[in-house]
């Protein structure tokens, strides 16, 4: 399978416990993305890699979260000291850059970790 | 703000008809807009794409429709299939450095026998 991957897929944890996850996006995809689903609702961005540099963040991403790619291949996303409203579905997303003006940004989706915080 | 939103939270349609869903955007700086189906479970899947250069693009069994004037968008599925039934959200995406996609919250799209 050469979609993108994430593992978890499931991951319930009690309050105040750290909770890491990864995602290895497809191979040849330089840019790799976080984003946040709720139930009924569409994915939040959260942050971006072009390579290994973390080039945009979101608000939503408080002090508390973490992403990291340091080979600029896989990426983890860490929250610390979880929160019950930090329970939802952590989606990551690859996409490829373009030489493009109004380039194309078609980010292909992982199937996600969903998060349960207790 | 900006949003992204959509006109129906539910559409049910029998198998063989053809289903349209909506999509208001906000933004006009949008300039790159994109289709994807969530079926439950499962990660968003891509269907469409159209830059805001063209007013209709049409993939297999799919056509997109923009239109920058009302800044509206549409998703038309033709012959829909009962394996099309999932939410569908459309997401903006204004390339300008910014590569982050803004996503409505979706309509979930029915499909009866």
């Amino acid at each position: 399978d050469t979609g993108v991957s994430q593992d978890p897929r499931h991951k319930i944890t009690k309050r105040g416990q750290n909770v890491t996850f990864r995602c290895d996006p497809i191979s040849e995809h330089n840019r790799l993305y976080w984003y946040r689903q709720t139930l009924g609702q569409g994915p939040e961005f959260l942050t971006y890699f072009q390579n290994e540099a973390q080039l945009e963040k979101s608000r939503l991403l408080s002090d508390r979260f973490s992403a990291e790619r340091p080979k600029g291949s896989f990426s983890t996303l860490e929250i610390q000291r979880t929160e019950q409203g930090d329970s939802a579905m952590y989606l990551c997303a690859s996409s490829r850059a373009t030489s493009d003006r109004v380039g194309k940004n078609i980010q292909y989706f992982g199937a996600g970790t969903r998060l349960s915080v207790l | 703000g900006e949003s992204v939103g959509l006109h129906l939270p539910t559409l049910s349609v029998q198998e063989g008809d053809n289903s349209i869903i909506n999509c208001a955007y906000s933004n006009s700086a949008s300039d790159y807009f994109i289709w994807y189906k969530q079926e439950s479970g499962k990660g968003p899947q891509f269907i469409i794409d159209i830059r805001s250069n063209m007013d209709k693009r049409q993939g297999q069994r799919v056509t997109v429709l923009l239109n920058k004037t009302v800044k509206h968008l549409s998703l038309q599925i033709a012959a829909t299939q009962p394996g099309d039934s999932a939410v569908y959200f459309c997401a903006e995406n204004r390339n300008t450095g910014f590569q982050k996609l803004v996503f409505g919250t979706g309509t979930r799209l029915l499909v009866s026998p």
